[in-house]
């Protein structure tokens, strides 16, 4: 059973407007969600996070957005930039699960089209 | 700063080999975690040493997988005897503090393995 689902497997977005990527989790335990992005041959790479404690965190272009209620959190890229295109995994982790592991979506595929 | 590094980046062996995985983390990190991404699935949790300690192994698919990590620095992880459904990108991590949860784990490339 998937904790942690990105529903989306692609995504195109214009060069210059918004990416919205969507991840839902089933787990009420989890309270740290992370954003990686990840290139072809290339480990995944941290881009940013957020506690449950908070319902949104800011850093520079990427805002990711917690919704607790709805078990819910987005990443916003704006303004989205071809460089942007790379496969980008939600990940959930919490104390309360007696470790530090990370649970990871499926993965979304950006493409950002110049 | 170096990052996570992982050896070797490829290895394609034959269905009942052996291959063992390396992992250096980022120096002064005591957490280490591996894991593994199948056929473009999620990217799965295997382990998690404490410095030298399992603190996890609740991930590890079974008994053919054997992960070390000796004097707490890099690790090992080995498969012995490897099947086809061991192939995949096996990925290392590695986060500074000890306790904590929120910590920001960082990966290496990974390394991709094959069953022939």
């Amino acid at each position: 059973d998937q904790q942690v689902k990105q529903n989306s497997p692609s995504l195109s977005v214009q060069e210059g407007r918004i990416s919205i990527l969507n991840c839902d989790y089933t787990n009420s335990m989890f309270d740290y969600f992370l954003w990686y992005k990840k290139y072809p041959a290339e480990g995944p790479t941290f881009l940013i996070s957020i506690s449950s404690i908070k319902d949104k965190n800011e850093d520079g272009r990427f805002t990711v957005f917690l919704n607790k209620s709805a078990k819910h959190l987005s990443l916003h890229i704006v303004p989205s930039q071809p460089g942007d295109s790379a496969v980008y995994f939600c990940a959930a982790s919490g104390q309360s699960s007696g470790t530090y592991k990370y649970i990871f979506g499926t993965g979304t595929r950006l493409k950002v089209l110049a | 700063e170096a990052g996570v590094t992982q050896f070797p980046s490829h290895s394609v062996i034959e269905k009942g080999q052996t291959v063992t995985l390396r992992c250096d983390p980022i120096s002064g990190h005591d957490n280490l975690y591996w894991y593994r991404r199948v056929m473009g699935k999620e990217i799965k949790f295997l382990l998690h040493f404490v410095k030298e300690s399992k603190q996890d192994e609740s991930g590890m698919p079974n008994n053919r997988f054997l992960a070390e990590r000796t004097g707490g620095t890099y690790s090992t992880l080995k498969v012995q005897p490897a099947e086809l459904e061991d192939s995949g990108v096996y990925f290392c991590a590695s986060s500074q503090l000890a306790t904590g949860y929120t910590d920001t784990q960082y990966f290496g490339p990974g390394t991709r393995l094959t069953v022939l």
